[in-house]
């Protein structure tokens, strides 16, 4: 049973546009998700992170909304680069700290 | 999709003792395995790459000595936590990458050194 969901296994969108991806999750106990980005051939690197006391976080040129009511986040990446094309994980952990990663969601951007 | 394990999913030992933590990939071979290392509410941090037959790639700040890491086999690689301190408590994981390039993660594995 996947408790960290990403729907959608690619995405693609104009360079200079606004790059939605989205998350959902089943379990209420997780209090902290986060956002991951790779590349290929490389490990997984933290993007942005929230808690969920908050309902947003921004950093730059991202920003996590989260919805607790619906257990649903996104993360928002405005203007996309070429550099954003990568693989996208959504993440969520529980008191316990344990992660528990979606599958990704790999993100092109175009010229 | 690919499963990766990890065991012991937890382990308490004394300060001053070694332990291994074993991560599989149980359905694929994989080239290649990372290993991470989390702090509470902060991100994945990346330890080492180790590349099956090969030594380990560490990241910068990483003790070699003291995490010490096997990768004797297409299916499995060891890290060993060697004369573990408390401050070496943390929730470790790894991850196994096969040739399409995919890497999937392991379930972790929480230490608690007292």
């Amino acid at each position: 049973d996947q408790q960290v969901k990403q729907n959608s296994p690619s995405l693609s969108v104009q360079e200079g546009r606004i790059s939605i991806l989205n998350c959902d999750y089943t379990n209420s106990m997780f209090d902290y998700f986060l956002w991951y980005k790779k590349y290929p051939a490389e490990g997984p690197t933290f993007l942005i992170s929230i808690s969920s006391i908050k309902d947003k976080n921004e950093d730059g040129r991202f920003t996590v909304f989260l919805n607790k009511s619906a257990k649903h986040l996104s993360l928002h990446i405005v203007p996309s680069q070429p550099g954003d094309s990568a693989v996208y994980f959504c993440a969520a952990s529980s008191r316990d700290d344990k992660i528990i990663f979606g599958k990704g969601t790999r993100l092109h951007i175009l010229p | 999709g690919a499963v990766v394990s990890q065991h012991p999913s937890r382990v308490i030992c004394k300060s001053g003792t070694s332990v291994k933590i074993e991560c599989r990939s149980l359905d694929f071979q994989a080239t290649t395995m990372f290993w991470y290392r989390q702090f509470p509410k902060k991100s994945l941090m990346l330890m080492a790459t180790s590349n099956e037959g090969s030594k380990a790639t560490y990241e910068q700040g990483v003790e070699k000595d003291k995490f010490l890491i096997n990768h004797a086999s297409l299916t499995l690689s060891t890290l060993t936590v060697t004369s573990a301190h408390p401050e070496d408590s943390s929730f470790y994981i790894c991850s196994a990458r096969a040739i399409v390039n995919e890497q999937f993660f392991g379930p972790g594995t929480r230490l608690t050194v007292l």
